[in-house]
């Protein structure tokens, strides 16, 4: 099955950047994720990223993809305050339903960023 | 852009009552939609597949008489706990894709229902 895997803490000070991995193991994934979650509040869609690409850049947002490793990393420049969150990197599966195809997601566990002023 | 209304954002009940969460999708039709559960600081689980007009699709381990999901039209579908408990209680996210997108378009959240059993 498949599995996302992230460590679960990082910090940084005000200004620096973050970075931000995760692995994943289902070498069929077409799409690859980044979601930011604040406190009690749902998901937010940073960035995604096809599969064949290594990288894409969103302003602040740089998406990193080792296809080879299935490692997936998302670098945040000048991290602010408010980029404090819980960030989830997903990966897909499609699958077909009578009405077309669908999407899941899996998760991995989210990385816990903390910006220090 | 797409937008997902979850609703409850919060309700606390009593244990053995049953709650209602909506998930509406307000300016497309969603075939399909996903119901996740979160529990504090850890990720999200899928519990189930929403599918408009047929049955939902449960993930191993979620009962489906306790979570009961109805995806009646294109854009509502609903999640029933029916007979809550405290260990119920958890962060309810729903999540919908418009048919219209491209594969590869990411899923529109809901804001999430947090709910807490008493």
């Amino acid at each position: 099955g498949e599995d996302v895997e992230q460590s679960l803490f990082l910090s940084v000070r005000e200004g620096d950047s973050s970075v931000i991995n995760c692995t994943y193991t289902d070498s069929s994934s077409t799409y690859l994720y980044w979601y930011k979650q604040e406190p009690g509040a749902g998901l937010q869609l940073l960035t995604y990223i096809f599969s064949n690409m290594d990288m894409k850049q969103d302003q602040r947002l740089t998406v990193l993809l080792n296809k080879k490793d299935k490692h997936l990393s998302l670098r945040i420049a000048d991290t602010q305050t408010g980029d404090s969150a819980i960030y989830f990197c997903a990966e897909t599966l499609d699958f077909l339903i009578s009405s077309g195809s669908a999407r899941q997601l899996t998760f991995g566990s989210g990385t816990q960023l903390t910006v220090l002023p | 852009g797409a937008v997902v209304s979850q609703h409850p954002s919060w309700v606390i009940c009593k244990s053995g009552t049953s709650v209602k969460i909506e998930c509406r999708s307000l300016d497309f039709q969603a075939t399909t939609m996903f119901w996740y559960r979160q529990f504090p600081k850890q990720s999200l689980m899928l519990m189930a597949t929403s599918n408009e007009g047929s049955k939902a699709t449960y993930e191993q381990g979620v009962e489906k008489d306790k979570f009961l999901i109805n995806h009646a039209s294109l854009t509502l579908s609903t999640l029933t706990v029916t007979s809550a408990h405290p260990e119920d209680s958890s962060f309810y996210i729903c999540s919908a894709r418009d048919f219209r997108d491209p594969a590869g378009s990411p899923l529109h959240f809901g804001n999430g229902t947090r709910l807490t059993v008493t």
